[in-house]
């Protein structure tokens, strides 16, 4: 069974920074493409963060050069390095799995629970 | 980007009714590979999300057939049957076609009347 489990949201303040986790189990992980999702409390969806299966990284254009993702295969674990966090990142953020195509353009097949992320004085 | 927009925002449904949910996209989804990347996920109440459908009309594995997917170019729709308890919930199409970015919906809430 596909398990995603996201930990470290929390608050912060506007400026700090925070890591985020996602522990995978149930697939493949070192050969899987990983993403991170997130929706403000009660809104929509929006994409963030991808690790693709060859290494590339992109970002959505309101998070570059702030927020970093990696990937450890030894630990089957997703990071997500956010840095000078701003109040509009407050927000859930879901870690995601791309399916076998391994193509972000066919979405997610598996979502974790998500983790909540307050940036606020 | 492109920009997705879904309609009807809210969806009330007498159980075991059809349901129709749309979306359309602000440019042609068909990707220069041949394949238009419009997807489809629910979210229940308190739950994560969930993949129903890929590529306009492809299932996943385990969404109940009362679930279908169709459209093209810019116009798609996501059709329920038959309405269930356990289909409320906020429903969200995805373009893939134009990425970066990956872009979303708004969503559209279904409810039981």
């Amino acid at each position: 069974e596909v398990q995603l489990l996201e930990s470290g949201g929390g608050l912060v303040q506007p400026g700090g920074s925070l890591r985020l986790s996602c522990a995978a189990s149930g697939f493949t992980f070192s050969t899987s493409a990983m993403s991170w999702v997130r929706q403000v409390p009660g809104k929509g969806l929006e994409w963030v963060s991808v690790f693709s299966t060859g290494g590339s990284t992109y970002y959505a254009d309101s998070v570059k050069g702030r927020f970093t993702i990696s990937k450890d295969k030894s630990k089957n674990t997703l990071s997500l390095q956010m840095n000078s966090l701003r109040a509009e990142d407050t927000a859930i953020y879901y870690c995601a799995k791309i399916d076998s195509s391994n193509s972000i353009r066919n979405g997610f097949d598996y979502w974790g629970q998500g983790t909540l992320v307050t940036v606020s004085s | 980007d492109v920009v997705m927009t879904q309609s009807p925002l809210s969806l009330p449904v007498t159980l075991g009714q059809p349901a129709s949910i749309s979306c359309r996209s602000s440019q042609s989804l068909v990707h220069s590979d041949g394949n238009t990347y419009l997807n489809w996920f629910q979210q229940r109440p308190g739950q994560s999300l969930r993949r129903l459908i890929y590529k306009v009309s492809n299932r996943d594995s385990g969404v109940p057939d009362r679930f279908s997917g169709s459209g093209s170019g810019t116009d798609f729709t996501l059709k329920i049957s038959r309405v269930e308890a356990e289909d409320v919930g906020v429903y969200y199409c995805m373009q893939g076609t134009h990425w970066p970015p990956i872009t979303f919906g708004q969503g559209t809430r279904l409810e039981i009347k």
